[in-house]
């Protein structure tokens, strides 16, 4: 069965870094479309990063363009989201969520990781 | 960005009645090349990620049961239980993916027992 699990969440001091994965199974990684989504505490959801199947076209939302960056490893069905100069309002639960194209919906999800940025 | 909208905010009703919620987007999610609304709604439960309910506005994701029903066109969209299941107790949330990324969502629409 299709399994998303993101790993890589802890706390973190504000301007430090993290690098989350999303590991996968059960379905043909590099035929997906990725996506980051976060939501904080007792909040709704939020959008971070998409990355094409091959991996050649990613957007990031406003509020983390030229500080998070996210890649895929199609041979090891492996999502990344490398998060740098974290501030606290980046405290999160980020999940990776899976698509069939560009405007198709998430219809996989994993269980999240939490991210603390808290001095 | 398309900004979504969902009312209630939240909203209580008695098992086995009917629930209703609404998504009301900024602008037009109904694509003229293949007369789709590219909306979908999710569902939350405490503790556990969302789950793909219902995409283009009206189609049930596998597995979803039949009285989860989805309507609405254009900028105006509404989900509908139409007999409130204990299990169905969670926040309901509308996304569009008319456009590229960014993607949005509405704020959720949290659903409880009355």
């Amino acid at each position: 069965q299709v399994q998303l699990v993101e790993s890589g969440g802890g706390l973190v001091k504000p301007g430090g870094s993290l690098r989350l994965s999303c590991a996968t199974s059960g379905f043909t990684f590099s035929d997906y479309y990725m996506s980051w989504i976060r939501q904080a505490p007792g909040k709704g959801l939020d959008w971070v990063s998409y990355i094409s199947s091959g991996g050649s076209t990613t957007y990031d939302a406003d509020s983390v363009k030229g500080r998070f960056t996210i890649s895929r490893d199609n041979a090891k069905n492996l999502l990344y989201l490398q998060m740098n100069s974290l501030r606290a309002e980046d405290t999160a639960i980020y999940y990776c969520a899976r698509s069939t194209g560009t405007y198709s919906p998430f219809d996989s999800w994993g269980q999240g990781t939490l991210v603390t940025v808290s001095s | 960005d398309i900004v979504m909208t969902q009312s209630p905010d939240s909203l209580a009703v008695s098992l086995g009645e009917r629930a209703t919620i609404n998504c009301k987007s900024s602008r037009s999610v109904l694509h003229s090349s293949d007369n789709k609304n590219y909306l979908a709604w999710y569902q939350q439960k405490p503790g556990q990620p969302p789950k793909l309910l219902l995409y283009w506005a009206s189609t049930r994701a596998s597995g979803v049961p039949d009285r989860f029903g989805g309507s609405g066109s254009g900028t105006d969209f509404t989900l509908t239980i139409s007999s409130l299941q204990a299990e169905d107790v969670a926040v309901y949330y509308c996304q569009q993916y008319f456009s590229t990324p960014p993607y949005t969502f509405g704020q959720g629409t949290k659903l409880e027992i009355k």
